[in-house]
């Protein structure tokens, strides 16, 4: 796998604002996938991108795929309590079975 | 469905002590994963198994072993435990044929050697 880097590390917002983490390549990325992680709990698959300028939507959540392949974004629209947690990308080479985890962005939301 | 379960949940070790940290899935998934994740650090792979009897080492597979004698079984063994390999442990398993799917993850075991 490559390296991604995701920003910010952290983000605090208050209930009703939106929140975006990206994920950034320096090289073109196969395919993308984000997971969200609870406090104290496991990461669990939100999506997976793999098309060049790809735009997905899971209610308040939007997830993009850069033109070029090379970064990501997941987008929360007026966030709430539950979306409490660190979303992770994390990405595979071409025809690997190996994923490459970001460091996350741990998202508080403040009521 | 289960889904994956690991066990133990939680583990003291003392330096030098060996243990197995057991993974189970009942998804019938051809492909499984050992990951460790350390605070503010992401998820690292440490060895990785594409089917039954056929292993490969991950990002970081100093210090662990693993094997995979049935599809639905893949332990992970700490020899000769050390301080740098407290963390929590993540087993996941996934189907899909030519590149990684949705990854589906156990609870965690969480680890601590002292």
């Amino acid at each position: 796998g490559q390296q991604v880097m995701q920003i910010p590390q952290y983000q605090h917002v208050q209930e009703g604002e939106d929140f975006t983490t990206y994920c950034n390549s320096s090289t073109t990325l196969s395919n993308i996938q984000w997971y969200k992680q609870r406090p104290g709990g496991h990461p669990v698959f939100l999506i997976q991108l793999v098309k060049s300028g790809e735009v997905k939507k899971q209610k308040r959540l939007t997830f993009q795929f850069g033109e070029a392949k090379k970064n990501s974004s997941l987008h929360i629209t007026a966030t709430q309590t539950t979306d409490v947690g660190t979303y992770f990308c994390a990405e595979s080479g071409a025809g690997s079975y190996q994923l490459t985890f970001g460091k996350g962005t741990k998202l508080s939301v403040i009521p | 469905n289960a889904g994956v379960t690991q066990t133990p949940k939680f583990r003291i070790l003392k330096i030098g002590q060996s243990m197995t940290l057991q993974c189970t899935q009942d998804m019938n998934h051809n492909y499984m994963y050992w990951y460790r994740q350390d605070p503010g650090m992401g998820l690292k792979l440490i060895y990785y198994s594409v089917g039954a009897g056929i292993t490969d080492k991950g990002e970081v597979p100093n210090g662990y072993n693993v094997s995979r004698s049935t599809t639905e079984d893949f332990p992970l063994r700490l020899e000769l435990a050390a301080p740098s390999q407290t963390s929590v442990y993540f087993c996941a398993s996934s189907y899909l044929a030519g590149g990684p799917g949705e990854q589906y993850f156990g609870p965690g075991t969480r680890l601590t050697v002292t």
